[in-house]
């Protein structure tokens, strides 16, 4: 079972940062925290992983509260193209390949 | 670069019949995992490969079996299908080892369909 709690869904404007949040309360201390997302019709996309350090690439930030118990993902200028489902999965060392998703996060960018 | 790539990517099968499902992963990735995901449900877990050995697996039935070649690609094997096995088959390759960080690597899935 999945070991996050996210919104069903949510919107955010086209050219502003997308702040999408994830409770997972019962994160282990070895366990990470991923996100991905899935654009319809296509397979999951990797975007981001981390521990307890907040993480930046060129997709997005995620920014990890300091007890684990929460994150959040930032998308830092929303595009249309960001219209997708956002998988917040915790996943300990041993699980990196077998990953528990839930239902997701229906973002929806409008212009 | 060629990304994971399964086929095929549509079928439709009915009731007691057998699918085989192929994917090939990312050249140089040793590490394979297959996932299934019903309409409307994030995916799910069923396999995972690593070496041409089983590191991994889901809570599906028997019915589900898998193998992963000498050149790391890998195909799934569904017997019996039953209606509920009407899904995206999905197949994931990794670098990293278990027991290691990394990204996984998502084909576009296989879409079965049964009658």
């Amino acid at each position: 079972d999945a070991k996050t709690t996210q919104p069903p869904s949510m919107d955010c404007a086209e050219g502003r940062a997308a702040n999408l949040p994830c409770n997972h309360s019962t994160i282990s201390g070895n366990e990470y925290v991923y996100w991905y997302r899935q654009i319809h019709s296509q397979g999951p996309q990797y975007i981001i992983h981390g521990l307890k350090n907040n993480e930046t690439n060129e997709m997005a930030s995620l920014i990890i509260t300091e007890d684990r118990k929460s994150s959040t993902l930032i998308l830092p200028h929303a595009t249309l193209r960001d219209t997708a489902v956002y998988y917040c999965i915790v996943s300990n060392l041993y699980g990196n390949n077998r990953l528990a998703f839930g239902k997701g996060n229906q973002v929806v960018v409008i212009p | 670069d060629a990304g994971v790539t399964q086929s095929p990517t549509h079928l439709i099968k009915t009731r007691g019949q057998h699918v085989t499902l192929r994917c090939s992963p990312i050249s140089g990735h040793k590490s394979v995992s297959w996932y299934q995901q019903v309409l409307g449900q994030g995916p799910q877990f069923i396999f995972q490969y690593y070496e041409k050995e089983e590191r991994g697996r889901g809570n599906f039935p028997d019915r589900f079996s898998a193998r992963q070649f000498p050149n790391y690609s890998s195909e799934l094997n569904v017997n019996a299908l039953l209606l509920g096995d009407s899904a995206l088959y999905l197949c994931a390759s990794s670098l990293v080892r278990p027991g290691n960080t990394g990204e996984l690597f998502f084909g576009e899935g296989s879409r079965l369909t049964v009658l």
